[in-house]
């Protein structure tokens, strides 16, 4: 089975930094990826996936990650925080056979004014 | 727009008292999933659908059954509830094949009194 692995469960940045969220997998297929955010009591929203391709991926609301393929990581960045992206976000990877996600534990990221 | 609707939103039962919780989709995916999240915690598969064919994970407790009568319609029954129980169930759709992205309702919040 995939495992994922979120280093750090909370971030905290100031409104204006750099966003980096670490995301790590283990496989030796390299899995599909993806990154979901969560406000509180809601569902899990996309904002990237890498499946092939390019491996700078950019998603909505400014976000981008890129797939290091000798690193097995996926880590989410942002250049510039925004107060409303004080959320969870959650990394997620799916073997090639089927859609089955395996998650990472979360980051909850806060943002500072 | 199509979309993943969970109701109801939050959910009240009392300890050993049956309680089902609905999920409905419009994007005509031929996958639906229910996960169980408890608070800062990553979402824990429960079980999926492909079309008809029912999936259970391993680990889930027999407590937990699903019905799908159609495409559109997933159900989540909850035969005796206990205190550990209490959680967001959050039901996902997806087409089947790996790489594609899972949509999220917006949650059922269970308490268990």
């Amino acid at each position: 089975a995939q495992s994922v692995t979120q280093l750090g469960s909370h971030v905290s940045v100031s409104e204006g930094a750099l966003v980096l969220l670490r995301c790590n997998y283990s496989s030796s297929v390299p899995p599909y990826l993806f990154w979901y955010v969560q406000y509180p009591n809601q569902g899990l929203q996309l904002l990237l996936k890498y499946t092939t391709g390019a491996t700078l991926v950019k998603g909505i609301n400014g976000f981008e990650a890129e797939f290091k393929k000798s690193e097995t990581s996926f880590h989410l960045t942002k250049p510039s925080a925004h107060m409303s992206d004080a959320a969870e976000y959650f990394c997620a990877v799916s073997d090639r056979n089927f859609n089955k996600f395996y998650f990472g534990s979360g980051t909850k990221l806060n943002v500072k004014p | 727009d199509a979309m993943v609707i969970q109701n109801p939103r939050y959910q009240v039962t009392q300890f050993g008292k049956p309680v089902t919780l609905s999920c409905s989709q419009t994007l005509n995916h031929n996958v639906m999933y229910w996960y169980q999240q408890k608070s800062s915690q990553a979402p824990k598969l429960l079980f999926h659908y492909y079309d008809k064919d029912f999936n259970n994970e391993a680990d889930t407790p027999d407590n937990f059954q699903s019905r799908r009568p159609n495409t559109s319609f997933c159900f989540l029954d909850i035969r005796s509830p206990g205190l550990g129980d209490a959680a967001m169930y959050l039901c996902a759709t997806s087409r089947r094949l790996a790489g594609n992205e899972q949509f999220f309702g917006p949650g059922t919040r269970l308490t268990v009194l």
